[in-house]
């Protein structure tokens, strides 16, 4: 069974850092790209990062880019998303999800929250 | 970037009636890169339709996509309490990926 399991997520002021983690199981992680969703409380869904399979290609929303990293270790089966630079609009669920360019979003994680408030 | 509007924003119906839901492209998407999502309060987003007409494994054949190029529909034939939800377009095919914005699927 695949498996996606988020964590990391929490309440940090703005100009803070966190790194997001998702834990894969169930499937061959190193033969997938991925990604990062978020949803901002009461909104819709956006794309934040996604990285190729080998972690050698990496692609950013333009409202992230430059804050945050998306980076993957396929010998622990997980992926990351480093932030920086955290804002208040920067405040939603963020999702890691199987997918990405020409890949469909099939499987996704439970969602972490992150906060950003003083 | 590929803007996707969908419409409408809130569709109020009730189970046993049929529901259509739009989405819009602001430019030719591939249609093997055009996928649907439901959303339930609390819940991840789960996947319905890929490639614009394609059944993810496990979804009921109530649910069908259609379109090509700008115009993209998902159409729930006969809505059982459970379909009341969230659902979102998706392209996949051009950088950067990108939703719809949603439209809410609500009892009438």
């Amino acid at each position: 069974e695949v498996q996606l399991v988020e964590s990391g997520g929490g309440l940090v002021q703005p100009g803070g850092s966190l790194r997001l983690s998702c834990a894969a199981s169930g499937f061959t992680f190193s033969g997938y790209k991925m990604s990062w969703v978020r949803q901002a409380p009461g909104k819709g869904l956006e794309r934040v990062a996604t990285i190729t399979n080998n972690g050698g290609a990496t692609s950013y929303a333009d409202s992230v880019k430059g804050r945050f990293t998306i980076s993957r270790d396929n010998s622990k089966n997980t992926l990351y998303l480093q932030m920086n630079s955290l804002r208040a609009e920067d405040t939603a669920v963020y999702y890691c999800a199987r997918g990405g360019i020409a890949v469909i979003f099939d499987y996704w994680g439970q969602g972490t929250l992150v906060t950003v408030s003083p | 970037e590929i803007v996707l509007t969908q419409s409408p924003g809130t569709l109020s119906l009730s189970p046993g009636e049929r529901g259509t839901l739009s989405c819009r492209a602001s430019q030719s998407v591939s249609s093997s890169y055009l996928a649907w999502y439901q959303q339930k309060p609390g819940q991840a987003p789960r996947l319905l339709i890929y490639g614009a007409s394609t059944r993810a494994t496990g979804i009921p054949d109530r649910f069908s996509g259609s379109g090509s190029e700008t115009d993209f529909t998902l159409t729930i034939s006969r809505l059982e309490p459970e379909d009341f939800a969230v659902y979102y377009c998706q392209q996949y095919g051009i950088s950067p990926i990108t939703f719809g914005q949603g439209t809410r699927l609500e009892i009438k």
